[in-house]
């Protein structure tokens, strides 16, 4: 079984620019979770979707959103980068109900310039 | 609202000797416990995960952990240190109360060095 698969596993941009991450969930997940890990913050929880509604919000910034497609990928977006915004994102699929593990992608690293 | 505490940022043993990690939970139900580990640029890969069916829970390469209602902890251990347990662990926690069904709440980290 194929596991969480993001892309880009690193990518470079300029204050200002807005940026897509991906995510391709293990096949039969229907929750995709997203992450920001910092060394300062550690890893905090941006949103999750589930059958391609967000269930869950962390607190971030609207300039942090998502969506899942049909057949569970799912996109995360931000917009007007900032140099703070420079971290691991971390993507993560489950089965969606409480107490199942996620299991998580291998991350994509954003340096925000 | 649900949280994790880890105590110790940074643990150093020496090969072979016990590995002790430990992580306290607030949490006004029995919540769902996890830990993860983490090597160098990668993601977060699940070592075992507490679900109330037994206090004391094994996971992969020779870790467990105990879950202690009475203590709020979920301490995670292992008899005997290998080189390659050099990694950050984090432990989690997620269940009703507070984090819903996706969403885990990370304690900070503990960095595990391992001595030759």
């Amino acid at each position: 079984k194929a596991g969480v698969t993001q892309t880009p596993r690193y990518l470079i941009k300029t204050r200002g620019q807005q940026v897509t991450l991906s995510c391709s969930p293990i096949s039969g997940h229907r929750s995709v979770s997203w992450y920001q890990q910092t060394p300062g913050q550690g890893l905090q929880f941006l949103f999750e979707y589930f059958s391609e509604t967000q269930r869950n919000k962390g607190n971030f910034p609207g300039r942090f959103s998502g969506r899942q497609f049909s057949n569970s990928r799912s996109e995360m977006n931000v917009s007007t980068l900032e140099l703070g915004d420079s971290a691991l994102y971390l993507c993560a699929s489950s089965l969606g109900q409480v107490g199942t593990e996620a299991f998580f992608g291998q991350g994509t690293r954003l340096t925000v310039v | 609202a649900q949280s994790v505490t880890q105590l110790g940022s940074h643990v150093s043993v020496s090969e072979g000797a016990l590995v002790l990690l430990r992580c306290n939970y607030s949490s006004s139900v029995p919540p769902y416990l996890f830990w993860y580990v983490q090597y160098p640029n990668q993601g977060l890969q699940l070592l075992l995960k507490y679900t109330s069916a037994a206090t004391l829970v094994k996971g992969i390469n020779g870790f467990e952990a105990e879950f202690k209602k009475s203590e709020t902890s979920f301490h995670l251990t292992k008899p005997s240190a290998h080189m390659s347990d050099a990694a950050e662990y984090f432990c989690a926690v997620s269940g009703a109360g507070g984090g819903s069904q996706g969403n885990l709440i990370f304690g900070k980290g503990t960095k595990l060095s391992v001595k030759p």
